[in-house]
């Protein structure tokens, strides 16, 4: 069965510091793995996806996330954290009939 | 990029009574539309899968005679709530696929019932 597991509820950074969110996945097959984030109260909108192609895949405002077949890890970082992106993440793994296997969440507090 | 829209964005009623939440993909034809429900703090479940002109699948250990689906046009599909609990406020959230052969989900702002 494939599977998402998110290994921090929370991570707190200062700002202007890197951002290094952890995620595991467990697949049988090559899988899609994807990172939304979600602000308070709002839908969820897109990161960055991989599906088979370059490993390390660049997202929207300045993150990226490198997928390690023999880590089974698709960790989401950013050089420099802002204010703004102070919000839950997912990283999210498409299984075989593409439905859409969510991890617990992490919750980025960004201090001043 | 494609928009999703969810109507309402929050609703209050009282236990006992049923309330609708519609889904609309504005700007691309959704065949297939999805409905999560998230609990306070929580990741997202997959409710049921909805396709256009037939019947939605249901996640195992969701009641479909609870929560009615219809997705009646290829830009809205409908989620009901039927003699709303307490137990049953939460946020809910859909997503739409925009081809049978795209793999990727827009998902909507979400709709927060709350029942007193």
């Amino acid at each position: 069965a494939q599977s998402v597991t998110q290994l921090d509820s929370h991570v707190s950074v200062s700002e202007g510091t890197p951002v290094l969110l952890r995620c595991n996945y467990s697949s049988s097959y090559s899988p899609s793995l994807f990172w939304y984030v979600q602000h308070p109260n709002k839908g969820l909108q897109l990161l960055l996806k991989y599906t088979s192609a370059a490993t390390l895949v660049k997202g929207i405002n300045g993150f990226e996330a490198e997928f390690k077949k023999s880590e089974t890890s698709f960790h989401l970082t950013k050089p420099s954290a802002h204010m703004s992106d102070a919000a839950e993440y997912f990283c999210v793994l498409m299984d075989s009939s593409y439905k859409l296997i969510f991890g617990s969440g992490t919750r980025l507090l960004v201090r001043p | 990029g494609a928009v999703v829209s969810q109507h309402p964005s929050r609703v209050i009623c009282k236990s006992g009574t049923s309330v609708k939440i519609e889904c609309r993909s504005l700007d691309f034809q959704a065949t297939t539309m999805f409905w999560y429900r998230q609990f306070p703090k929580k990741s997202l479940m997959l409710m049921a899968t909805s396709n256009e002109g037939s019947k939605a699948t249901y996640e195992q250990g969701v009641e479909k005679d609870k929560f009615l689906i219809n997705h009646a046009s290829l830009t809205l599909s409908t989620l009901t709530v039927t003699s709303a609990h307490p137990e049953d406020s939460s946020f809910y959230i859909c997503s739409a696929r925009d081809t049978d052969y795209s793999y990727e989900q827009y998902f909507g702002p979400g709709t927060r019932l709350t029942v007193t």
